[in-house]
């Protein structure tokens, strides 16, 4: 059974630009979550969808955006990149949700970079 | 406000030895709590997890206890594999998939 799957792995962006990264859960998982990780914060929930509806969000200026797609599948929207976005963005899914006791599995993360 | 935070920031063992690595949390009312591994370069790796219901709970080379009593949890990894050096973090459910997570302990094995 494949694992969660973000692509791309490795990106480099300019200030002011806008980036999206994809992301492909567990087969049969519905909710999707994403995290941003950095030296300094580290791991920080940015939102949740589940069945295309985002549940939650975290503390992140309206910059930062999500969707979910019917699939399943998720991407997430960084528009007028600041350098302080530069972090590895996480993907997780799960059956369900964590509270409900179920497992949040991890892919291996976007690295972004923004010069 | 309420939190999950770790004890200390690295731990450097031999090989063969075991590990424990400590995690305090705040909230009492948490049930459920998950282990995960993260490998430079890596995302985090569920390691195992644990119920407020149970006391202790043990998986392949790793055991976790929980003391709700001082609202701690600790990871044992027996044996100490060079591969197991990575970063270990203690995670909390707060609502749906919004985990939250400690610092996170570096462990390093010497060999």
């Amino acid at each position: 059974k494949a694992g969660v799957t973000q692509t791309p792995r490795y990106l480099i962006k300019t200030r002011g630009q806008q980036v999206t990264l994809s992301c492909s859960p567990i087969s049969g998982h519905r909710s999707v979550s994403w995290y941003q990780q950095t030296p300094g914060q580290g791991l920080q929930f940015l939102f949740e969808y589940f069945s295309e509806t985002q549940r939650n969000k975290g503390n992140f200026p309206g910059r930062f955006s999500g969707r979910q797609f019917s699939n399943s599948r998720s991407e997430m929207n960084v528009s007028t990149l600041e350098l302080g976005d530069s972090a590895l963005y996480l993907c997780a899914s799960s059956l369900v949700g964590a509270d409900s006791g179920n497992t949040i599995y991890f892919g291996e993360g976007s690295w972004l970079t923004v010069v | 406000g309420e939190s999950v935070g770790l004890h200390l920031p690295t731990l450097s063992v031999q090989e063969g030895d075991n590990s424990i690595i400590n995690c305090a949390y705040s909230n009492s009312a948490s049930d459920y709590f998950i282990w995960y591994k993260q490998e430079s370069g890596k995302g985090p790796q569920f390691i195992i997890d644990i119920r407020s219901n149970m006391d202790k709970r043990q998986g392949q080379r790793v055991t976790v206890l929980l003391n709700k009593t001082v609202k701690h949890l600790s990871l044992q990894i027996a044996a100490t594999q060079p591969g197991d050096s990575a970063v270990y973090f203690c995670a909390e459910p707060y609502n749906n998939n919004d985990m939250r997570f400690g610092a996170g302990t570096r462990l390093t094995v010497k060999p």
